[in-house]
């Protein structure tokens, strides 16, 4: 299996930066593309996708957020964070089979 | 417009099989390519994949679970199924349905959830 591993929760002030991490336990790259993937639920709500591929903004996603890494290292940013954004952000992996990390918990200072 | 909705029994009692239907509109499962995948969140925990089908009606399987669970779809690609045996209370949660990009294995949509709760 496939574990990804999450902090659980980070506080962030209105409008400045906010970087989750998602570590794996082996490497979720294949053929040049990294098959990690990031969420947003909010309470109550379905979760979300962001983006897919590590790097790639889903459609309707305002370019506030973004991701990078490749490996087994991946971070989700939101820059500039706005109150709307509170909410818990999962990676997920589909290099094999399919996994979720734990979850980040992202509040406002 | 690519909408999901599942549907589940509510509640159920320890040691039944929860049968749970996903209906979708906007794609067709008989499309290339296209995936459906079951996915469930018990209250404040993280998500567990636990099924998928695709177009071609292979199915793949959570290895922890894959002994109590069946992926199934309709003759009319519009409808998957999932059959949960020997329930217990710790599958008591939010199940999911959601549609899988079929190249990278990635949801991007979901439906909105329906609630199980195991209980005798």
């Amino acid at each position: 299996d496939i574990v990804l591993t999450q902090s659980p929760a980070l506080a962030v002030s209105l409008g400045q930066r906010a970087t989750i991490s998602c570590k794996t336990n082996q490497n979720v790259d294949y053929y040049g593309n990294s098959y990690m993937h990031w969420y947003q639920q909010k309470p109550g709500q379905q979760p979300k996708l962001l983006i897919y591929l590590a790097s790639n903004l889903a459609s309707g996603i305002p370019a506030r957020f973004s991701g990078r890494g490749s490996g087994t290292d991946f971070t989700l940013t939101i820059d500039p964070v706005e109150a709307d954004d509170t909410a818990t952000y999962y990676c997920q992996q589909s290099r094999n089979l399919w996994t979720f990390g734990g979850g980040t918990k992202l509040e406002l200072k | 417009q690519v909408t999901l909705k599942e549907s589940g029994p509510g509640m159920l009692q320890p040691s039944k099989t929860l049968s749970l239907t996903c209906s979708f509109s906007g794609f067709s499962l008989s499309t290339s390519g296209m995936v459906v995948s079951w996915i469930r969140q018990p209250s404040g925990k993280s998500l567990e994949w636990l099924a998928a089908i695709d177009w071609d009606g292979d199915k793949y399987y959570n290895p922890s679970l894959k002994s109590r669970l069946t992926v199934s779809k309709d003759t009319s690609n519009t409808q998957v199924f999932l059959k949960i045996t020997s329930v217990d209370t710790a599958d008591t949660a939010t199940y999911y349905c959601a549609r899988t990009d079929g190249t990278y294995y990635y949801f991007d949509y979901w439906g909105q959830g329906v609630m199980v709760t195991v209980s005798s």
